[in-house]
């Protein structure tokens, strides 16, 4: 089965503290590629990053941060000093290599960051 | 980046009725267009995936025959909803992809409808 858990649904945090959010995903495929989407209230998804399944190295882009543990199959996202701008609902995606385009979605995480 | 637009951004419309929704990549060819749906605090589904010129591939459960998709040209793609009722009220966001693309979707700002 192909599948994406984001197992929390709901984070509430104060600006400058750090938050992480999870994703846990399920793929037979040994090729695959891992993806984050912000969806901020006024509804377009937008990219953070993309990740195949043979890079295991954490990436960080400013506040943003990725750890890829292929082990456990996770790809947690990591914003450090949290701000107002990022409250949003952040979603993990998969994409297996036996479906070419098919973007396999988690339920998504809504982040609340308050001043 | 590449931009896609959707058009109308929102749409209310009797039940019964048909809607259109347009999706367009402004920049860029898209071979391959997406159609998601999203109902309120959910993820979103992948109803169908459209290829320039030919017949859409819909999911398990999508009707067909109720959502009409045509990919006419490379950088158009359209939803029909036909006989819109209450339970089509929705969110549906497109996206496309190029060709030789490292597989990033571009997704569309999303049309948000609503069947009275």
């Amino acid at each position: 089965a192909q599948k994406v858990t984001q197992a929390q649904t709901e984070i509430s945090v104060v600006e400058k503290e750090d938050v992480t959010l999870d994703c846990v995903y399920e793929t037979r495929d040994t090729t695959y590629y891992l993806f984050w989407y912000k969806q901020p209230p006024s509804g377009e998804l937008v990219f953070l990053i993309r990740r195949n399944s043979f890079d295991e190295q954490n990436e960080i882009s400013g506040r943003y941060s990725w750890n890829f543990q292929k082990s456990t199959s996770s790809f947690n996202f990591t914003i450090t000093a949290s701000q107002v701008v990022d409250s949003a609902v952040y979603f993990c995606a998969l994409r297996p290599t036996g479906y070419t385009d098919k973007l396999i979605f988690g339920t998504g995480t809504r982040l609340q960051v308050f001043p | 980046g590449a931009v896609v637009s959707q058009h109308p951004s929102r749409v209310i419309c009797k039940s019964g009725t048909s809607v259109k929704i347009e999706c367009r990549s402004l920049d860029f060819q898209a071979t391959t267009m997406f159609w998601y749906r999203q109902f309120p605090k959910q993820s979103l589904m992948l109803m169908a995936t459209s290829n320039e010129g030919s017949k859409a591939t819909y999911e398990q459960g999508v009707e067909k025959d109720k959502f009409l998709i045509n990919h006419a040209s490379l950088t158009l793609s359209t939803l029909t909803v036909t006989s819109a009722h209450p339970e089509d009220s929705s969110f549906y966001i497109c996206s496309a992809r190029g060709a030789g693309g490292l597989y990033e979707q571009f997704f569309g700002p999303g049309t948000r409808l609503t069947v009275l």
